[in-house]
């Protein structure tokens, strides 16, 4: 079965720090991959998705994620973080011709001042 | 450009009440459309999704249903609200892909308190 896993449900790291937030993904062919943000009371925002190309995918906010196919993983990442990127962060995935998204758990990042 | 509503924001109902919720998108045509319930802020579950007017996917048996009147709307109703279907409804459209669905635009949501 497809599935996708987001095994933090926190990450705490300091302003100015480079923060990673993990995502695992299991599917069959050859997945889109993608990431959201959601800020509290408000619907989610793309930051950014890999369908094919270059493994290493820039978005929006200066967040960038790299798809590593042999470790199935597609890791978000931001070389120096904002107290601003405080935020519940979604991983998802979408495969073979199926119109429908499969979304993880959810990862909530605080950045501490 | 593309904009996506929902309505009403918020919305506190009774056991037992009816239930009805819009989303409509506006600047494309044919998009697919979905609608996900969020409990306690966490995770999505997707409810149903439809590619095309009069096309619903149910994903998860519930006393809910979705009807796609229009190319544009899609509607979530229910005929008996349950304490269990509070939550934060979101609406999204996603361009139709021949691999897989591509990016989903989310509506601003609605937050619904059954008491």
């Amino acid at each position: 079965a497809q599935s996708v896993a987001q095994p933090e449900d926190q990450v705490n790291v300091a302003e100015g720090n480079p923060l990673t937030v993990k995502c695992t993904y299991s599917v069959s062919g050859n997945p889109y991959l993608f990431w959201y943000v959601q800020y509290p009371n408000r619907g989610l925002q793309f930051l950014l998705k890999y369908i094919t190309g270059d493994n290493l995918v820039k978005g929006s906010y200066g967040f960038e994620a790299e798809f590593n196919k042999s470790q199935t993983s597609f890791h978000l990442k931001k070389p120096s973080a904002l107290v601003s990127d405080s935020a519940l962060y979604f991983c998802a995935v979408s495969w073979g011709g199926y119109q429908k998204v499969t979304f993880g758990t959810g990862t909530k990042l605080q950045v501490i001042p | 450009s593309q904009t996506i509503h929902q309505w009403p924001a918020t919305l506190v109902q009774p056991v037992g009440s009816p239930l009805s919720l819009e989303c409509t998108v506006e600047g494309t045509s044919n998009p697919n459309l979905y609608w996900y319930r969020q409990a306690a802020g966490r995770g999505l579950q997707l409810l149903f999704y439809s590619v095309g007017i009069g096309q619903i996917s149910s994903e998860v048996p519930q006393n809910l249903s979705a009807s796609r009147p229009q190319d544009r709307q899609f509607i979530l109703s229910s005929k008996k609200l349950l304490l269990s279907d509070s939550g934060f409804y979101l609406c999204a459209w996603s361009p139709w892909a021949n691999g897989g669905a591509d990016t989903q635009y989310f509506g601003p949501g609605t937050r619904l308190t059954v008491l």
